[in-house]
């Protein structure tokens, strides 16, 4: 099956920076993403998500960017904080929205330096 | 509280001995799915549950196996675990028409030696 991948596996930012994780998938049928945050010691959690006919989606410090055309979603964190240290993973669902299959990232750990 | 309840958090044990890690949601939720997850490798699923005595495989089901007999309830058995099998394991619930509303359990760590 398609896979869905991070360029990086680390990433380190000054507390108060804005960080920016990458996620590269390959499944253009794909119509619908996810990015969860894992703290260490629990399971994923859901952050944000996205449909495939929007290409930048906010939330509460969190904004999500696709671009269909290279196959590219990423996870902007404004003002990063201690307590944004987990690692990150996109998944991507081709059905729709409907709880089927996801495929997920291998995940990119974020740490945040004081 | 609504949760995704895991047990045990950790087990340790020997190649061939048949164990039950069990998973229980109070949220009504139709579908269900496990998932192992190794360094590099990320969250592979293993089998997803849609209701009631419907389960079907994901990427990775050998060795493993499923049971749905209640809507809460859906365990995971290794009849005969193998060191290939250490891992992290996670159990996830969702409504059927909303996938991120995943809401996964805190993990069993399992170690086959």
């Amino acid at each position: 099956g398609e896979s869905v991948g991070l360029h990086l596996p680390t990433l380190s930012v000054q507390e108060g920076d804005n960080s920016i994780i990458n996620c590269a998938y390959s499944n253009s049928a794909s119509d619908y993403f996810i990015w969860y945050k894992q703290e260490s010691g629990k399971g994923p959690q859901f952050i944000i998500d996205i449909r495939s006919n929007m290409d930048k989606r906010q939330g509460q410090r969190v904004t999500v960017l696709l671009n269909k055309t290279v196959k590219h979603l990423s996870l902007q964190i404004a003002a990063t904080q201690p307590g944004d240290s987990a690692v990150y993973f996109c998944a991507e669902n081709p059905g729709g929205g409907s709880a089927r299959q996801l495929t997920f990232g291998s995940g990119t750990q974020l740490t945040v330096l004081p | 509280e609504a949760q995704v309840t895991q047990n045990p958090r950790y087990l340790i044990t020997v190649t061939g001995k048949k164990l039950t890690v069990t998973c229980s949601q109070n949220m009504n939720h139709e579908y269900m799915s496990w998932y192992r997850q190794d360094p590099g490798l990320g969250l592979r699923q293993i089998y997803y549950s849609m209701n009631v005595e419907v389960t079907d495989k994901g990427d990775v089901p050998e060795g493993y196996k499923v049971s749905r007999k209640e809507k809460r309830n859906f365990p995971l058995i290794l009849e005969s675990p193998s060191p290939n099998q250490t891992s992290l394991y996670f159990c996830a619930s969702s409504p059927l028409d909303r996938v991120h509303g995943y809401t996964f359990g805190s993990g069993t760590r399992l170690t086959v030696v």
